[in-house]
């Protein structure tokens, strides 16, 4: 258990819809990363939030953003699905200063 | 740009094997080394660190060594369980001192066979 939870377990969504996710990051953990992971790869770093303020980001188009809100929980939003999208999504969470993240296990996306 | 290469899997072994999981970076600078293992429907978890060379992080009998001459942080285990079975990820941190960012590679799975 490391205490970061992620909603929905599971997600089908059709192409051009809109989806958001959430997760609950560990109290006091300011710093929340996203990461996409296609079946049978590695994880890909979409952004991170610090103090509610996006302070890095991979390679991913605008269309998707995020939030980060003072309790410690965040969202990230996906417009305009594509077949590619389809994916598991992971959130972790950090304490400033600390060398560790803490994953949650992640949203199942498919999108049809 | 940075990039991390780890052995292609599945990787079988029968119970009580040494294991060698092989990882090698490409990266500017002094990146932190990490061992990430994914359980069977469970999320991520941090297995050991290496955050400068010839560092040894080591956790529940798995040992990595940052080696920067050779750009590698190979994962060993001297007597692996059935237990251990699990997708096993090397990844990198590109910012000194944090790891926030994370480059990982794809993964190599590990069965143990009884």
């Amino acid at each position: 258990e490391t205490g970061v939870t992620q909603s929905p377990t599971h997600l089908i969504k059709t192409r051009g819809q809109q989806v958001t996710l959430r997760c609950s990051s560990q109290s006091g953990h300011n710093t929340v990363s996203w990461y996409q992971q296609a079946l049978g790869q590695g994880p890909q770093f979409i952004f991170q939030y610090y103090r509610e303020e996006e302070n890095g980001r991979g390679n991913f188009p605008p269309r998707f953003s995020g939030l980060q809100f003072p309790n410690y929980s965040s969202e990230l939003n996906v417009n305009a699905l594509e077949l590619d999208d389809s994916a598991l999504y992971l959130c972790a969470s950090l304490a400033g200063g600390h060398n560790e993240q803490f994953f949650g296990p992640g949203t199942r996306l498919t999108v049809l | 740009g940075n990039s991390v290469t780890q052995m292609e899997g599945p990787v079988t072994l029968s119970e009580e094997a040494f294991l060698t999981i092989n990882c090698t970076y490409t990266a500017t600078g002094y990146p932190s080394l990490f061992w990430y293992v994914q359980y069977p429907g469970e999320g991520l978890q941090l297995l050991l660190k290496a955050t400068k060379a010839d560092d040894k992080g080591s956790n529940k009998g798995f040992e990595a060594t940052y080696r920067k001459e050779t750009t590698s942080f190979h994962l060993e285990k001297g007597s692996v369980q059935v237990s251990d079975s699990a997708v096993y990820f090397c990844a990198l941190s590109d910012r000194p001192g944090s790891n926030y960012q994370l480059i990982w590679g794809a993964g190599t799975k590990l069965i143990i066979k009884p």
